[in-house]
This record gives structure tokens, C-alpha cells and sequence, in this order.
């Protein structure tokens, strides 16, 4: 089951330009983290934010939740050409592992 | 240097042949998790295990099988009974479930079907 649902599922930005994606769950969560795959690799770990946070910063990364809207969004501001990745979602709720929603594909133009 | 390694980086199976995927990792952590992904797609939940001698199915669990024997090892077999097994997997790891810093992930096994 997809717990989480990324928004849009492709992005394309000039270099310089801020970048946002926005993912939507389903059930209650103890937290929700964003995670960053390069073609062909393996996932890497970005942010965790808990459900009893709002906003938290990391670098260039800004992720906002809102649990009355069973809602996130991750920007990233000032895009690089290395930022081109797919980024995912992922919800932890406490019984079982993550569930990994299906991603948007960031393409960021030089 | 710690971490969570995979092997072999790619895998052809034929028909009708079991295969097993490695995943050991160095890091002490409790729990691991193996995840299927296909073209394009998210990742989707195979098997976990939250302790050694201890693992739980997933959301398609079926034509697969498990085993956690050591803390450091969590190996994948995909069995003849997989109609479909031609995808890229994904295993990770991290302190326990529920409340996780984060998960660490191997670089994964593209297993096709020849």
C-alpha cells in the first residue's frame, strides 16, 4: 500500500530556481522523512520531521508538515544540476517499516 | 567506515531458479528491511525484521522468503514462485522501527530474468 503520494510527479527548474514537492498520507504517523535516490542507487536520507513539528531546516532544505492535512512539502532552495534526483516520502508510524511513497523526478537544467 | 552492503550489484536469474540477494550491515542496528522497486516507480515493502530470529511479511511477501540468523545479515531469496522478479531491490537498515532517525540504504541488486 502507498502510504504516501508524492506531488508532481516530475519537476523540471532552471539552476537558481527553488524547488517544491508536496506528499500526501493517508493514517496518523510518529514522523515523516524525505529521502533522495540518484538514478540507479540506493536512497539517502535528508530530513525527519515529528508529528509534533511544523517546520524544520537542513541547509537548502526546508520541510513543513501539517497533520491536520495529512500533508508535507520539501523545498529546496537555490537548486544545483546535482539536486537532479528522484525524492520520496516516507512514513514511519510506529507499527511496521516505512512506507515509501512513489516519488517525484527532479530534473535541474545548467 | 560503516555501512550496509549489497551484493552482487547485479543478478540474472533463470527460469524456474532461486536466487539469493545478500545484505549485511556494520552499523548494530536492530532492525532491516528489504523493498522492491520497479522502473519508474516507488518502493515497495517486502519483508522486515525488527530483532534477529525475528522478520514480518510485507506488502508482497508472496514468492519471497527471509531469514534473520545474525544481527548483521538479512539475506533475500527470491524463489521460483515470484512470477515477476525482474525489478531493482533495495535493503536498508536502521536502529529500530517505530521510532527510526532514518533509514540507511544499500546501493541494491537489479535482478533480471533471463
Amino acid at each position: 500500500s502507498q502510504q504516501g503520494e508524492e506531488d508532481p510527479q516530475a519537476l523540471s527548474i532552471q539552476e537558481g530556481e527553488n524547488a517544491t514537492m508536496n506528499c500526501s498520507y493517508k493514517t496518523s504517523i510518529n514522523n515523516l522523512q524525505w529521502y533522495r535516490q540518484n538514478s540507479g542507487r540506493g536512497l539517502v536520507h535528508l530530513i525527519l520531521i515529528r508529528s509534533n513539528e511544523r517546520e524544520k531546516h537542513s541547509g537548502r532544505l526546508r520541510v513543513t508538515l501539517d497533520t491536520s492535512k495529512k500533508s508535507s512539502s520539501l523545498l529546496i532552495t537555490a537548486s544545483r544540476a546535482a539536486d537532479t534526483a528522484s525524492y520520496f516520502c516516507a512514513t514511519d508510524t510506529g507499527r511496521r517499516a516505512l512506507t515509501f511513497g512513489s516519488g517525484t523526478r527532479l530534473q535541474v537544467q545548467p | 567506515d560503516g555501512g550496509i552492503t549489497q551484493s552482487p550489484k547485479y543478478l540474472f536469474r533463470k527460469e524456474g531458479q532461486n536466487v539469493t540477494l545478500s545484505c549485511e550491515q556494520n552499523l548494530n542496528h536492530d532492525a532491516m528491511y528489504w523493498y522492491r522497486q520497479d522502473p519508474g516507480q516507488g518502493l515497495r515493502l517486502i519483508y522486515y525484521s525488527q530483532i534477529v530470529n525475528d522478520f514480518q511479511k510485507g506488502d508482497i511477501a508472496e514468492g519471497y522468503s527471509v531469514s534473520r540468523e545474525k544481527k548483521e545479515s538479512f539475506p533475500l531469496t527470491v524463489t521460483s514462485a515470484q512470477k515477476n522478479p525482474t525489478a531493482f531491490y533495495l535493503c536498508a537498515s536502521s536502529e529500530t522501527t517505530g521510532e527510526s532517525g532514518g533509514a540507511f540504504f544499500g546501493q541494491g541488486t537489479r535482478l533480471t530474468v533471463v
